[in-house]
């Protein structure tokens, strides 16, 4: 069974620029959460989607934005990129929504803003 | 505020001895204790988790014990090997969350020495 993909692994972005994200959960997995990964401040929630609807959303600036395909498939944005924004990001899927449901980590993107 | 909090922040054990990695909340609405692994380069993966009506999970070497009077939970890893040098992370969900938002500590980083 195929784990969590995200696409693309590494990406390069200049200030101001705007990137998306890529997530394809596990297949039969229905729940789609967005992490934020930096030295300093650890994993940080950034959103999750099921069935296509945003359920839960972290302390970020409407800057990072996402959403989900009837597919499950996930995309994040971010726009107006900072250097504060280099970080990894990680996508997690859970098969269900709801609590104490195992959540199951792709290998993330690294951005870096420059 | 950090809503999981994780000690130490790195730890040396030689092969063969005894890892513990401590996480503490403040929570009581938290009902879903996870640990993660994460090796360079590589997205968390789900090591072991537990519910607290349980005092005590056990999978091979990996121990999770669990304290709710003291809101407290403990990763051991037994008969430490040089293939577990990761970094790990606690982390916890809340019955109050509607999908699948995970508190993460701030991770601990494990050498063990051959």
């Amino acid at each position: 069974k195929a784990g969590v993909t995200q696409t693309p692994r590494y990406l390069i972005k200049t200030r101001g620029q705007q990137v998306t994200l890529s997530c394809s959960p596990i297949s039969g997995h229905r729940s789609v959460s967005w992490y934020q990964q930096t030295p300093g401040q650890g994993l940080q929630f950034l959103f999750e989607y099921f069935s296509e609807t945003q359920r839960n959303k972290g302390n970020f600036p409407g800057r990072f934005s996402g959403r989900q395909f009837s597919n499950s498939r996930s995309e994040m944005n971010v726009s107006t990129l900072e250097l504060g924004d280099s970080a990894l990001y990680l996508c997690a899927s859970s098969i269900q929504q709801g609590r104490g449901t195992e959540a199951f980590f792709g290998q993330g993107t690294r951005l870096t803003v420059v | 505020q950090q809503q999981v909090k994780q000690s130490p922040q790195s730890l040396i054990v030689q092969k063969g001895g005894i890892s513990i990695i401590n996480c503490a909340y403040e929570n009581t609405a938290f009902d879903y204790f996870p640990w993660y692994q994460q090796f360079p380069g590589k997205g968390p993966a789900l090591l072991i988790a537990i519910r607290p009506d349980v005092s005590e999970k056990k999978e091979g070497r990996f121990t999770i014990s669990f304290n709710k009077s003291a809101k407290q939970f403990s990763l051991h890893i037994m008969d430490s090997q040089p293939g577990d040098s990761a970094t790990y992370f606690c982390a916890a969900s809340s019955k109050a969350n509607t999908g699948n938002q995970f508190y993460f500590g701030t991770g601990t980083s494990l050498t063990v020495i051959p």
